[in-house]
Parts: C-alpha cells; structure tokens; sequence
C-alpha cells in the first residue's frame, strides 16, 4: 500500500511565525503536491512538483514556498503565518502524470495560526 | 478555467439503500478525466472511482457506479446498498490533459442506521 504520511495531525501557531509542514510518501512517486482544504471551497493546489528540486505553482501560491531536496520528501512553508491561512493542509503523490495516475493523499494536517 | 460544481453539501441516506451525489462541471476540452473521491471523518481521502470522457461506458466499481453525460456535462455518483462506513465527505474532480485538477466544494453523505 501507498503511505503518504504528514509530519503533525494537528498544529497551533502565531501569526509571523515560520511553518514548515513535512510530508513524505514511500512508494518512489515522481509528483507530489500540496492542497489546502476549506470548508465551502473543496481542495485548491497551492503546489505541485514533478521532481527533485523542481516546482510549480498551483493556484494559491501566495504566502507559500516548497522544498523538494529528496523524492520523498516534499515541504511545504510558510514564510510569516497569517490568521488566514488556518486550514486543513493535504499532501498528495504520484507515480506520474496524467488522470491515468491516482493521487494518494495524507491524513492532513489541520493548521490554527492565533 | 475549468469548474466543478456539487449543488448538495449534505446529503442523507438510510443504511441498505440508494443515494446519488451530483456533479457538473465546465470545460471547452474535449477529453479529460473525472473523479470522485472520498474522505472519511478523520481519515485520508480515497479514491472511489474514475471516468476517462472519451470512454462511453460508465465507471463501476463495487457499490459505486457514476452517471457520465458528457453533453450535459454531469457526473453523477451513485451508491448502492449503503453502508454506515460510506459515511464521509465526497470530492468531485475534474482533470485535464494539462494535469491542472479542481476540484467540487464537497458532498457531506450520513448514512443512517
């Protein structure tokens, strides 16, 4: 089985703050990307990449930057947390491109920045 | 840009029955790809089932099977025979040949015993 797992549950932070969330998948997933999900508003890609060192921006990159030093390892970072940026975050992987591939998901992360 | 729309954000079955969660979705492409997936209470999101448009025949797996209208542009999901462990959030997705991926703001399914 896929295991896509994310470093912490559950996060509290305050605003300013620097925020990495860690993810890592074992299956050796070319692509891995970050949603944030939000009531009302589904899943929105925040980032995506296709390989080590590599990315590109998804949807709502503001206020976000990523990290990919390893394939299994993909991070997401909060540079200053702000108040709106509480939310559940997912991380996903997969083996290649394309709907024919199926995403896999982490259990989230759920962010509170006071 | 593409968008996808779930007109239901909850939705109630009893156990043993049948319940059918919608979707519609907005595109000028021609072929691309169509999800539906799962996220229980607590627990990681799955994948339930997927539709490629260009096949005419309707995605089954199992319980769940999807109504495909691609004029209409509508993708349906329907689950047989309800179980108290399909209670979850259901996502409907949308991907292009570009791999840009939306998705729906989510259907909250309670199955009830």
């Amino acid at each position: 089985d896929v295991k896509v797992t994310q470093s912490s549950r559950y996060l509290v932070k305050r605003t300013g703050e620097k925020v990495f969330l860690e993810c890592v998948q074992d299956m050796d997933h070319e692509n891995m990307f970050w949603y944030r999900q939000d009531p009302g508003l589904g899943l929105r890609l925040i980032y995506f990449s296709y390989d080590v060192k590599m990315k590109e921006k998804g949807d709502i990159p503001e206020g976000y930057s990523v990290s990919r030093e390893k394939k299994e390892r993909f991070s997401l970072i909060l540079e200053s947390a702000s108040t709106n940026q509480t939310s559940m975050y997912l991380c996903a992987s997969s083996l290649g491109s394309g709907g024919r591939e199926t995403q896999y998901f982490g259990p989230g992360t759920r962010l509170l920045v006071l | 840009a593409q968008t996808v729309t779930q007109s239901q954000p909850e939705m109630s079955v009893q156990e043993a029955e049948t319940v059918t969660l919608s979707c519609t979705y907005d595109t000028s492409e021609s072929n691309y790809y169509l999800f539906w997936y799962k996220q229980p209470p607590s627990r990681q999101m799955i994948l339930v089932i997927r539709q490629e448009a260009y096949k005419q025949q309707n995605a089954t797996e199992n319980r769940f099977s999807v109504n495909f209208q691609k004029a209409a542009k509508s993708f349906s999901l329907k689950i047989s025979d309800s179980q108290l462990g399909d209670t979850a959030m259901y996502f409907c997705a949308f991907m292009n040949n570009n791999n840009d991926m939306r998705f729906g703001a989510g259907t909250r399914l309670t199955v009830k015993p």
